[in-house]
């Protein structure tokens, strides 16, 4: 079956301290991942997708196929980075399918 | 561009009612996707269209069904509310219907209350 997991409802981290949001998946084949942010009052909008490799906002995500996982990284997280995280992986065409969603509260 | 633009933004039904909800892509955008959002769940996948022919179908009921104009935008019914129908339905858009090349981008959503 094709799942996401998000373990964690909630991340509260201090101004300027690392952050992780875990995500773990199952799928049988090639998974694309991508990481999806919900900032307060905001439409959901892509933040990055594994394919791309690249570094959005200072966030970082690198899949590791032996692990099923994909971990959203900041090394130094910032009070704007506050907002509603969800993983998501393609299980066709524009088929996402999404994890439950991590909130993120960065404390000053 | 306004970005993806869905109406209503709110919407109280009564059980047994039908609903119509309706989404309009970005411009140029030919694929339009529908989600549904339960309180405290991430988005599920309900339907994806593109160039007005069903590509996708997520595990709903029949009650729930969609079509896509000619001009790309889109309606999603559900007929025979129940009250787990509440939720916010979301509608994204993308330039060719395919997530590993494309990014869709979502509208702000319909938020369907089912007394």
């Amino acid at each position: 079956a094709q799942r996401v997991t998000q373990p964690e409802k909630l991340l509260s981290v201090f101004k300027g301290a690392p952050v992780e949001l875990k995500c773990n998946y199952s799928y049988s084949g090639s998974p694309e991942l991508f990481w999806y942010v919900q900032y307060s009052r905001q439409r959901l909008q892509l933040l990055l997708r594994h394919i791309s490799r690249e570094s959005i906002k200072g966030f970082t995500a690198d899949l590791n196929k032996g692990e099923t996982s994909f971990h959203l990284k900041k090394p130094f997280a910032q009070e704007e980075d506050s907002a509603m995280y969800y993983c998501a992986l393609t299980g066709g065409y524009n088929k996402l399918i999404f994890g439950a969603g991590t909130r993120l509260a960065v404390h000053p | 561009d306004a970005g993806v633009t869905q109406s209503p933004t709110h919407l109280i039904k009564t059980r047994g009612q039908q609903v119509t909800l309706r989404c309009s892509p970005i411009s140029g955008h030919k694929s339009v996707s529908w989600y549904q959002q339960v309180l405290g769940q991430g988005p599920q996948f309900i339907f994806q269209y593109y160039e007005k022919e069903e590509r996708g179908r997520g595990n709903f009921p029949d009650r729930f069904s969609a079509r896509q104009f000619p001009n790309y935008s889109s309606e999603l019914n559900v007929n025979a509310l129940l009250l787990g129908d509440s939720a916010l339905y979301l509608c994204a858009s993308s330039a060719l219907g395919e997530s590993r090349t494309d990014t869709q981008y979502f509208g702000p959503g319909t938020r369907l209350t089912v007394l």
